[in-house]
C-alpha cells in the first residue's frame, strides 16, 4: 500500500531535549516536505525537499533541521524544543513534477513541556 | 504578504445538499490552486485541483470554480454525505515547489 509513515505518532517531551520524528514513503517520491498544523493558522511548511541531499526552508524553519540522505526517509529534527513548538506535525511527499498532489501521513501531535 | 484564505471557518449543510465552500487567494501569479480535505485524526487528502487556465473543472461529485478577475476560488461538493465531513483547505503554488494553504473550512454535514 503506498504511504507516508510518520513516528511516534504522540510525543510528549520537555524542553531541551532533542527529538527526532522520523518519515519515511514508499511511492519512489522525489519531493518531501514538512507541514506543522495550528489552530487558526492552517498548514504552514517547515522545510522542503526536492531530492537525496536536497533541501530547502520553508514558511517556519527555525527551530527545527532536516536531513535527506535516503530518498525514501526525511526526518525532522529538533535539536532543543520549546514550547511554541507544540503542534501537530504532518510529513508529505510527492512526484517533483507534481507537487500539488501531496500524500500526507497521519501526523505526529508533539507536546513540549 | 501573499496568502489564501477561506471565507467561512464553519460550514453546516444538511445531508443530500449541495455544498459551496470558498477561497480568496492573493497571488495573480499562482498556476493552480488545489483543494484538500482533512479528515478527524487524518492528514490532508488531496481532493482536485485546477490550473489558472482553467475556470472550471469536475471530479466526481466535485466541481472547482476559478474566478481570476477576483481572486476566487470555490469548491461545489453536490448531494453532501456524512462522509464528506471534514476540514478542506485550499492551497495555491508558490515560487519553487511549495504550496500556500489557507485556513481551513471545517463541513459539517448534518
Amino acid at each position: 500500500e503506498a504511504q507516508v509513515t510518520q513516528n511516534p505518532r504522540y510525543l510528549i517531551t520537555v524542553t531541551g531535549k532533542k527529538l527526532t520524528v522520523t518519515c519515511s514513503q514508499n511511492m519512489n517520491h522525489e519531493y518531501m516536505s514538512w507541514y506543522r498544523q495550528d489552530p487558526g493558522l492552517g498548514l504552514r511548511q517547515i522545510y522542503y525537499s526536492m531530492n537525496v541531499e536536497v533541501t530547502d526552508k520553508g514558511d517556519v524553519p527555525e527551530g527545527y533541521k532536516v536531513s535527506r540522505k535516503e530518498k525514501r526517509n526525511f526526518p525532522l529534527i529538533l535539536e532543543s524544543p520549546s514550547p511554541n513548538q507544540t503542534s501537530l506535525y504532518f510529513c508529505a511527499s510527492s512526484l517533483v513534477g507534481a507537487v500539488e498532489k501531496l500524500f500526507f501521513g497521519s501526523g505526529t501531535q508533539l507536546s513540549v513541556l | 504578504g501573499e496568502s489564501v484564505g477561506l471565507h467561512l471557518p464553519t460550514l453546516s449543510v444538511q445531508e443530500g445538499d449541495n455544498s459551496i465552500i470558498n477561497c480568496a487567494y492573493s497571488n495573480s501569479a499562482s498556476d493552480y490552486f488545489i483543494w484538500y480535505k482533512q479528515e478527524s485524526g487524518k492528514g490532508p487528502q488531496f481532493i482536485i485541483d485546477i490550473r489558472s487556465n482553467m475556470d472550471k473543472r469536475q471530479g466526481q461529485r466535485v466541481t472547482v470554480l476559478l474566478n481570476k478577475t477576483v481572486k476566487h476560488l470555490s469548491l461545489q461538493i453536490a448531494a453532501t454525505q456524512p462522509g464528506d465531513s471534514a476540514v478542506y483547505f485550499c492551497a495555491e503554488n508558490r515560487a519553487g515547489y511549495a504550496l500556500n494553504f489557507g485556513k481551513g473550512t471545517s463541513l459539517l454535514v448534518t
